[in-house]
């Protein structure tokens, strides 16, 4: 049983729009949630993260919005560049020591 | 400055040999991980040791048992290795146990069962 979905296995834009990844999630007892990025036959590398208490933190050109009533959360990236093309994994955490994946999302920048 | 090291890259094995994946790190970070990512699964927590001397069971820790060695080194063993643990393996540390702390993950382990 999956707790948190990433339901969009893939997306595509162009160079200098706007990415969204989307990100789902069951278990309302997670308070920390977690964008990680992973380049092929690289591990995953921390990107952005949110506490519960929040509903916005931004990092440049990352934005993750938490709605907490609906149990979503959003990555969004402006502007997109090529570089950024990479599967990228939403994570969310109950417990200290204790992290749950979605499935990942592979981001394609066109130039 | 390495991070997060694993050995070996790929590992190709028959079902019911035994191997030892490896991982060390040169952060001094206290807490360490062995995650497996499955195809449309993501990432699971197989175990992890929240200091030296430590270790817990995480998500999906049958088959499995580890050991940490000293601060730096935290190994994954399958004793009788199944089709089902064809999966890639990433190790991962973190300073401290705290929520906001992030983890940094190793280049990962690709093991094929046979």
């Amino acid at each position: 049983d999956q707790q948190v979905k990433q339901n969009s296995p893939s997306l595509s834009v162009q160079e200098g729009r706007i990415s969204i990844l989307n990100c789902d999630y069951t278990n309302s007892m997670f308070d920390y949630f977690l964008w990680y990025k992973k380049y092929p036959a690289e591990g995953p590398t921390f990107l952005i993260s949110i506490s519960s208490i929040k509903d916005k933190n931004e990092d440049g050109r990352f934005t993750v919005f938490l709605n907490k009533s609906a149990k979503h959360l959003s990555l969004h990236i402006v502007p997109s560049q090529p570089g950024d093309s990479a599967v990228y994994f939403c994570a969310a955490s109950p417990a200290d020591n204790d992290m749950r994946f979605g499935a990942g999302t592979r981001l394609t920048v066109k130039p | 400055n390495a991070g997060v090291t694993q050995t070996p890259k790929f590992q190709v094995l028959k079902t019911g040999q035994s191997m030892t994946l490896q991982c060390a790190q040169d952060m001094n970070h206290n807490s360490m991980y062995w995650y497996r990512q499955d195809p449309g699964m993501g990432l699971r927590l197989i175990y992890y040791s929240a200091s030296e001397g430590t270790t817990d069971k995480g998500e999906v820790p049958n088959g499995y048992n580890v050991s940490r060695l000293n601060k730096r080194e935290f190994s994954l063993r399958l004793e009788s290795a199944a089709p089902s643990q064809t999966s890639v393996y990433f190790c991962a540390s973190r300073t401290t146990s705290g929520r906001a702390d992030t983890q940094y993950f190793g280049p990962g382990t690709r093991l094929t069962v046979l």
